[in-house]
This record gives structure tokens, sequence and C-alpha cells, in this order.
């Protein structure tokens, strides 16, 4: 049972536009959000966080929107370039239990940025 | 910034084979370094979670004889596939925790991966 949905597998945008891209969570534990952007043949990078006492967070081109109650999460990024092209993972966490602090992550969605 | 390095970055083995790949944090101390594995257009699952000086914790469904860690120092961690065959060909990750963070870490760096291939 996937705990972290990513249902759109890829998305492409035009350059200079807003690149939205969506998780979902089932787990309402969780109460820390990430996340992550990979390149092909490489590890993934963290790219912004936020925590479940925070409904938004920004940094520069990026921001994160946390919807509790709908247990949904989307990262906007603004405007879009192709370097950001890459597959990006959104992963949840939880501070309880024996599993705190470890990542759960989406499968991924995959951001093509048209010149 | 904080730096994870994995060798080898890509291995082809033989099967029956066993392989150790290292997970090594550069510039910082980690108490706790996890193993992931990537399968084409999937998710990373953890295998593991590794503590310095102690048993590692595997995920469920992860055979604990079939893949040895060891985390015998703050800044290397192995991961040894043992007996290796063909459907344990994949993307493997490393990713640390810096000790220096407070309370509940949550943000992992991430190695650059190993590509296994048995063949």
């Amino acid at each position: 049972d996937q705990q972290v949905k990513q249902n759109s597998p890829s998305l492409s945008v035009q350059e200079g536009r807003i690149s939205i891209l969506n998780c979902d969570y089932t787990n309402s534990m969780f109460d820390y959000f990430l996340w992550y952007k990979k390149y092909p043949a490489e590890g993934p990078t963290f790219l912004i966080s936020i925590s479940s006492i925070k409904d938004k967070n920004e940094d520069g081109r990026f921001t994160v929107f946390l919807n509790k109650s709908a247990k949904h999460l989307s990262l906007h990024i603004v405007p879009s370039q192709p370097g950001d092209s890459a597959v990006y993972f959104c992963a949840a966490s939880t501070s309880y239990g024996g599993s705190q602090g470890n990542l759960i992550f989406g499968k991924g969605t995959k951001l093509s940025v048209k010149p | 910034g904080a730096v994870v390095s994995q060798h080898p970055s890509r291995v082809i083995c033989k099967s029956g084979t066993s392989v150790k790949i290292e997970c090594r944090s550069l510039d910082f101390q980690a108490t706790t370094m996890f193993w992931y594995r990537q399968f084409p257009k999937q998710s990373l699952m953890l295998m593991a979670t590794s503590n310095e000086g102690s048993k590692a914790t595997y995920e469920q469904g992860v055979e604990k004889d079939k893949f040895l860690i060891n985390h015998a120092s703050l800044t290397l961690s192995t991961l040894t596939v043992t007996s290796a065959h063909p459907e344990d060909s994949s993307f493997y990750i490393c990713s640390a925790r810096d000790i220096q963070a407070r309370g509940i870490s949550y943000e992992q760096y991430f190695g650059p991966g190993t590509r296994l291939t048995v063949t």
C-alpha cells in the first residue's frame, strides 16, 4: 500500500511558466515533507521541505504548499527553467514510532521544461 | 554542503559472487546511514537503516543475510550483496544524516548511487 503517491508520472511545461507537481499521502502520522530532485544515474538532492505546522514554505523559485486536511502537498516552480528538467520525488516522514525520521518516497514525477 | 560518495558507481558481476558497495560521508559525520534500492520508474525503497556501532535495522521483506550492512565508523557504511543473482540487479543508493542535527533530523544527503548488474 503506497503511503505517498505521485499520480502524474510526467509533466511538460514551457520555459518561463509555472510547474506544479502534486503529491498525496495517506498516513496521518506524517508530519514532515520533503521534495528531492533527481537526475538520471545520480542520487537525489534535497530541494525544499515543510513541517506539518506550516502550510507554505518558499525558497526562491520553489514553493511548497501543504493541505493537511486533504493530505496533499504541491511543489510550485516559477519561472520554470530547462535546467529544472529532472525527476522530482515527494517524501514524507514522521516523528513518531520506531521509524521516526525515515523517509517514505513517492514514485516521482518527471518534469520536462521546454525552451 | 554535505557530500556523500559511493563506490563503485557501477559494477557488473557474475551470478553467485558477492559485491561490496561503500558509502562515505565526506565532510560530516553520520550516526545514521540508509540504504535504498530503486527499480526503473519506481520509487526509492528503503532497505535498511544503519546506525554506527550497532546492527542494521532491515525493512520488511529485505533479507538480512543476503544484504549485509556494516557501519563501522561515523563516515563509512558498506552494503554487501552476497551470492548475487540477476534479480538483484538494481540501482542502490545510500544516504546519511548529519550527526550535528538537533532533535529529529529528516534531511538526508544522498550518494550518487551504484548501478549493479548481475549476469
